[in-house]
C-alpha cells in the first residue's frame, strides 16, 4: 500500500529536549516535505526536498533541521524545542511537480505528528 | 494580507443540500489550483485538480475557477454525512509543490 508514514504520532515533551519526527515513504518520490497545521493558519511549509541531499527552507523554517540522505526517508529534528512549537506536523511527498508527465497534482500526506511542548 | 484567504466555517448543512466552498486569492501569477479534503485526525487529500481557468467535475464534486475574480469555488451536489470534513484550497504559480500556498481550511459538518 502507497502511503506515507510519520513517527511519533502524538509526542509530549519539555522545552529545550531534542526531538526527531520520522517520515518515510514507499512510493520512490523525489519531492517530500514538511508542514506545520495551526488553527486560522492552515498548513505552513517548514522544509521540503527535491532529492537526495537536496533540501531548502519553506515558509517557516526557524527552529527546525531536516536532512535527506536516503530518497525514502525524511525527518525533521527539533534541536531545542520550545511552546510555540506546539502544531500538528505534517509530512507530504510527491513527483517533482505539478504540471506535465501526466501527474495529478497530489501531494501525498502522511497522518499527522501531533506535538506538544511544555 | 494573506496570499489565500479560506472562510473557516464551520459550515452546517443538512443531507442532500449543494455546498459551496470559496477562496480567493491575490496572486495572479497563480494557475494551479486545488482543492483538498481533510477527516478529523487524518493528512488531507486530494480531492481535485484544476490548471488556469474554467470547471471541472468529478461525480459530486466540481472545482471551479475564476482568474479575473481571483476566486476558486468547490461545490458539492447531493451532500452526504460522509463529506464532512475541513476542505483546504491550494494554489500555485510555478508548477512546484514547493510554492504550494494552502488556503486555512473551512469545516462542513453535513447532518442526517
Amino acid at each position: 500500500e502507497a502511503q506515507v508514514t510519520q513517527n511519533p504520532r502524538y509526542l509530549i515533551t519539555v522545552t529545550g529536549k531534542k526531538l526527531t519526527v520520522t517520515c518515510s515513504q514507499n512510493m520512490n518520490h523525489e519531492y517530500m516535505s514538511w508542514y506545520r497545521q495551526d488553527p486560522g493558519l492552515g498548513l505552513r511549509q517548514i522544509y521540503y526536498s527535491m532529492n537526495v541531499e537536496v533540501t531548502d527552507k519553506g515558509d517557516v523554517p526557524e527552529g527546525y533541521k531536516v536532512s535527506r540522505k536516503e530518497k525514502r526517508n525524511f525527518p525533521l529534528i527539533l534541536e531545542s524545542p520550545s511552546p510555540n512549537q506546539t502544531s500538528l506536523y505534517f509530512c507530504a511527498s510527491s513527483l517533482p511537480g505539478l504540471a506535465g508527465g501526466g501527474t495529478t497534482g497530489e501531494l501525498f500526506f502522511g497522518e499527522g505528528s501531533r506535538l506538544t511542548v511544555l | 494580507q494573506k496570499e489565500v484567504e479560506q472562510d473557516p466555517g464551520p459550515l452546517s448543512v443538512p443531507e442532500g443540500a449543494i455546498v459551496s466552498l470559496n477562496c480567493t486569492y491575490s496572486n495572479s501569477a497563480f494557475q494551479y489550483f486545488m482543492w483538498y479534503r481533510q477527516y478529523s485526525r487524518k493528512g488531507p487529500e486530494l480531492l481535485m485538480y484544476t490548471y488556469s481557468s474554467g470547471n471541472k467535475e468529478d461525480g459530486r464534486f466540481t472545482a471551479q475557477v475564476d482568474k479575473s475574480s481571483k476566486y476558486i469555488s468547490l461545490f458539492i451536489r447531493d451532500s452526504q454525512p460522509s463529506d464532512s470534513a475541513t476542505y483546504l484550497c491550494a494554489m500555485s504559480s510555478s508548477g512546484g509543490y514547493n510554492k504550494l500556498i494552502f488556503g486555512a481550511g473551512t469545516r462542513l459538518a453535513v447532518h442526517p
